[in-house]
């Protein structure tokens, strides 16, 4: 299968700061990737849709201004949560589709903790 | 009615048993089909796809379709206690563009 990758695995930061997330399909060039997020024994929670060379599609009720994404290349994308609050400590994955009709590759997860 | 439904169990079955997982989906649109297990703390990892209607087997797994019922299942033959995860069933939707859908998942407990 494909791999995706992702950097840091885990972040702690303190309330207000920002912090940047990195999602590597290191074997695929990825069409579209995608930012989920996790709260404790919740399911994924989509938060936006990626295309590179385009703006980052974001669900509703995900706040734009907050979580910047940037899909840089095929193969990189990365999420920014800026000014981060103690809500917003959660486990964010970032999956890679190849194509349009075809599954996700999920990357390991970031467990983000805001103090 | 939700787009992608699963029982979210906890399903329980002894070890060596078959484990039974449904999905339901509303798009009778739709192409593509996944099942993905996640494990606690972990990130989902795909099982299996399946994009035809029948079955499809891989080893201890059988992923079946029937897009005129609208339903998706995953067997999982002589089940051990590593199986034990969440087990996300995915759909691919026409919605603007592709769009997966995930259902909430179904806890599966195998017993040893």
């Amino acid at each position: 299968g494909a791999v995706v990758s992702q950097h840091p695995s885990w972040v702690i930061c303190k309330s207000g700061t920002s912090v940047k997330i990195e999602c590597r399909s290191l074997d695929f060039q990825a069409t579209t990737m995608f930012w989920y997020r996790q709260f404790p024994k919740q399911s994924l929670m989509l938060m936006a849709t990626s295309n590179e060379g385009s703006k980052a599609t974001y669900e509703q009720g995900v706040e734009k201004d907050k979580f910047l994404i940037n899909h840089a290349s095929l193969t990189l994308s990365t999420l920014t949560v800026t000014s981060a609050h103690p809500e917003d400590s959660s486990f964010y994955i970032c999956s890679a589709r190849l194509g349009s009709v075809y599954e996700q590759y999920f990357g390991p997860g970031t467990r983000l903790t805001v103090t | 009615q939700k787009e992608v439904e699963q029982n979210s169990g906890p399903l329980s079955v002894p070890e060596g048993a078959i484990a039974s997982l449904n999905c339901t989906y509303s798009d009778r649109g739709s192409q593509s089909f996944f099942w993905y297990r996640q494990y606690s703390g972990k990130s989902p990892e795909l099982i299996m796809s399946i994009y035809s209607n029948g079955d499809k087997e891989d080893g201890r797994f059988t992923a079946q379709l029937n897009k005129a019922s609208q339903y998706v299942s995953l067997l999982i033959r002589d089940s051990q206690p590593s199986d034990s995860a969440t087990y996300l069933c995915a759909v691919n939707i026409r919605k603007g563009g592709f769009k997966t859908i995930f259902g909430a998942g179904t806890r599966l407990f195998v017993k040893a």
